[in-house]
């Protein structure tokens, strides 16, 4: 079976404290993995898309990378307006459903 | 980027009423939608992923009678609550699937509150 574990739970950070989120994940020939920013009340908003191991994707404070087994999103000197759940979604094949994980509640403090 | 839109973004309603929420992708066409629901704190769990012109394919422990899916057209899905109780409360967000990249663009969610 499909699994997305994602760590930490909860994390809070202050105002220019870079840190990374954990996504690990166990699936049967991984097509794509998903980062997804989804803040309170609205549907997730696509990050990125990683494909195979090594691939790695910016985007502004955000950084993406892939293993065989986890995935990690980086964010450099992060604002209060990054604060948000961070989402990471696992899809096994083509035409596959997303498998998502529990999310990440990241709090970043001015 | 590919647009997702609902409608309504919220809705209050009586418990025994039945509920249609729309979900419509503005840009492309989507043969494959997927509905999805969102309790407070919790990730995202599929209902039922929907495909135009066919029945949708419901989750384990999903009442297919309770949850009516649509798919009528390459640009519109519809999930109607029927019958709802309180706790049927919850946020329920749509995602299209592109069929020419297989991405999945999000809807912004439907807030229900059953009284």
């Amino acid at each position: 079976e499909d699994q997305v574990t994602q760590s930490p739970e909860a994390l809070r950070l202050q105002e220019g404290e870079s840190s990374s989120l954990n996504c690990s994940y166990t699936v049967s020939g991984l097509r794509g993995l998903f980062w997804y920013r989804q803040d309170p009340g609205k549907g997730p908003e696509f990050l990125f898309t990683l494909y195979s191991a090594g691939e790695e994707k910016e985007k502004e404070r955000l950084k993406a990378t892939l293993t065989k087994k986890e995935s990690f999103l980086h964010i450099t000197a992060p604002k209060p307006e990054d604060s948000a759940t961070y989402l990471c979604a696992v899809q096994a094949g083509y035409g596959q459903n997303f498998v998502f994980g529990p999310g990440t509640r990241l709090s970043v403090l001015p | 980027g590919a647009v997702v839109s609902q409608h309504p973004s919220w809705v209050i309603c009586k418990s025994g009423t039945s509920v249609k929420i729309e979900c419509r992708s503005l840009d492309f066409q989507a043969t494959t939608m997927f509905w999805y629901r969102q309790f407070p704190k919790q990730s995202l769990m599929l209902m039922a992923t929907s495909n135009e012109g066919s029945k949708a394919t419901y989750e384990q422990g999903v009442e297919k009678d309770k949850f009516l899916i649509n798919h009528a057209s390459l640009t519109l899905s519809t999930l109607t609550v029927t019958s709802a109780h309180p706790e049927d409360s919850s946020f329920y967000i749509c995602s299209a699937r592109d069929e020419s990249t297989y991405e999945q663009y999000f809807g912004p969610g439907t807030r229900l509150t059953v009284t």
